[in-house]
């Protein structure tokens, strides 16, 4: 299994450009989440998914988007990139909402926004 | 609201020391929780979760982390460091209610081995 992929893992955006991050599990996996990382704050979760059809906001979702088509996929898509955006973007999955919190990591995404 | 704290940023710690990484959690009910490692330019790994039972937990690589009720904590330790622990340790909590599952990330601790 190749886990959780994302691409591209550096991408320099002008501001006001959009893009979508892309994100994939071979593993079956119910539950997916995007998180963004800063430096002295940890990780904050951007949005979720508990199933294909369904996503939620998550604890900063402004700016963000994301849609679930498949059990497989998990895009999430930047509408308007601004300086505030960069940041370090993690995809995760986990096998079902039953162990949620056992999440596997994506190995990020690295965006610059100038 | 619910939190967690983790006081370290940054830690040093001599390759076969001992280490104890703290976290506190602020919230009404015992949450579950989990500490989580990131190594330079890679995603997070789960070391240790910690829902009921034993406040002793074991884990990957060595680790173990104890829960005390009493001080709001679950600390993270490892008897000996090899120089492959260096990375970034975050302690996580979970809301233990169906239909509500959020990860709060701490902030943090930084570890660096000397040799």
């Amino acid at each position: 299994n190749a886990g959780v992929t994302q691409t591209p893992k550096f991408q320099v955006l002008k501001t006001g450009q959009s893009m979508t991050l892309q994100c994939a599990q071979d593993m079956n996996h119910e539950y997916m989440s995007w998180y963004r990382q800063d430096p002295g704050m940890g990780l904050r979760l951007i949005h979720y998914s508990v199933g294909a059809g369904i996503t939620d906001q998550g604890e900063v979702p402004n700016g963000y988007n994301v849609s679930r088509s498949t059990t497989e996929d998990f895009p999430l898509r930047l509408l308007s990139a601004a300086p505030s955006q960069t940041s370090v973007y993690f995809c995760a999955s986990s096998p079902n909402r039953g162990a949620v919190y056992e999440q596997y990591f994506g190995p990020g995404t690295r965006l610059t926004v100038t | 609201a619910q939190s967690v704290t983790q006081p370290d940023i940054h830690i040093t710690v001599s390759e076969g020391a001992s280490l104890e990484l703290r976290c506190n959690y602020s919230y009404g009910a015992t949450p579950y929780l989990f500490w989580y490692v990131q190594s330079p330019g890679q995603g997070l790994q789960l070391l240790l979760k910690y829902f009921s039972g034993d406040t002793l937990v074991q884990g990957i690589k060595g680790f173990e982390a104890e829960f005390k009720r009493s001080q709001s904590s679950f600390n993270l330790r490892k008897p000996s460091v090899h120089w492959s622990d260096a990375a970034e340790y975050f302690c996580a909590v979970g809301l233990p209610n169906f239909g509500n599952e959020k990860l709060t990330f701490g902030t943090g601790t930084r570890l660096t081995i000397i040799p």
